[in-house]
């Protein structure tokens, strides 16, 4: 397809547990960003990307978050030592750079449970 | 502090008539603004947008429309449909390519 895909859909993980949430942006996307969505809340940003440069990691809400996107395409983000307040949904969302290229295209998510 | 709010979590239409889904926003260097709709176990669809040099535009059933001076957008669906039942979250952004700021969305219902 040619959307935003994440891996996996679903992870449950005991607390202290380390995870790591797969994303492939669409294709020729140089923007890349990574949201937290708790429950009946809206989707709060963590980390943000251009092409291999992590421009902005304001959003991560603790050192044990890590993100990366080594050759500029996919991304994982890595969370260290699980806490029960990590469980969340993860959007991953992509967008092209340029004059006017606001919108973002978000993948299904990867819905995060501790245990 | 919450920058961009939806103060309706809810909100039930009947099938035909108008829906208009409401939010508001704190931070004046917000300059576009963006709906999305969400249906559950998928991730949220981009819908429409506006500028902030715009105060209507409009797609087909939807228009939003922009309230600078109030700091207030609001979403109008003509006429809603029951497939239009879904989350919709308000965004804004102060910059192409930076960061949404998502409001806490509204549940939209509409009613065969």
């Amino acid at each position: 397809g040619a959307g935003v895909s994440q891996s996996p859909r679903y992870k449950v993980a005991k607390r202290g547990q380390d995870v790591a949430l797969r994303c492939d942006p669409i294709s020729g996307h140089v923007s890349l960003f990574w949201y937290q969505q708790a429950l009946g809340q809206g989707p709060e940003f963590l980390t943000y990307f251009q092409n291999e440069a992590q421009l902005d990691k304001s959003g991560l809400p603790s050192d044990r978050f890590f993100a990366e996107r080594p050759e500029g395409s996919v991304s994982t983000l890595k969370i260290q030592r699980t806490q029960q307040e990590d469980s969340a949904v993860y959007l991953c969302a992509s967008s092209l750079l340029g004059l006017g290229s606001y919108e973002q295209y978000f993948g299904p998510g990867t819905r995060l449970t501790v245990t | 502090d919450q920058q961009v709010k939806q103060n309706s979590p809810s909100l039930s239409v009947q099938e035909g008539r108008i829906s208009i889904l409401n939010c508001d926003y704190t931070n004046s260097m917000f300059d576009y603004f963006l709906w999305y709709k969400k249906y559950p176990a998928e991730g949220p669809t981009f819908l429409i947008s506006i500028s902030s040099i715009k105060d209507k535009n409009e797609d087909g059933r939807f228009t939003v429309f922009l309230n600078k001076s109030a700091k207030h957008l609001s979403l109008h669906i003509v006429p809603s449909q029951p497939g239009d039942s879904a989350v919709y979250f308000c965004a804004a952004s102060n910059n192409a390519g930076n960061m949404l700021t998502f409001g806490g969305g509204t549940r939209l219902m509409v009613k065969p």
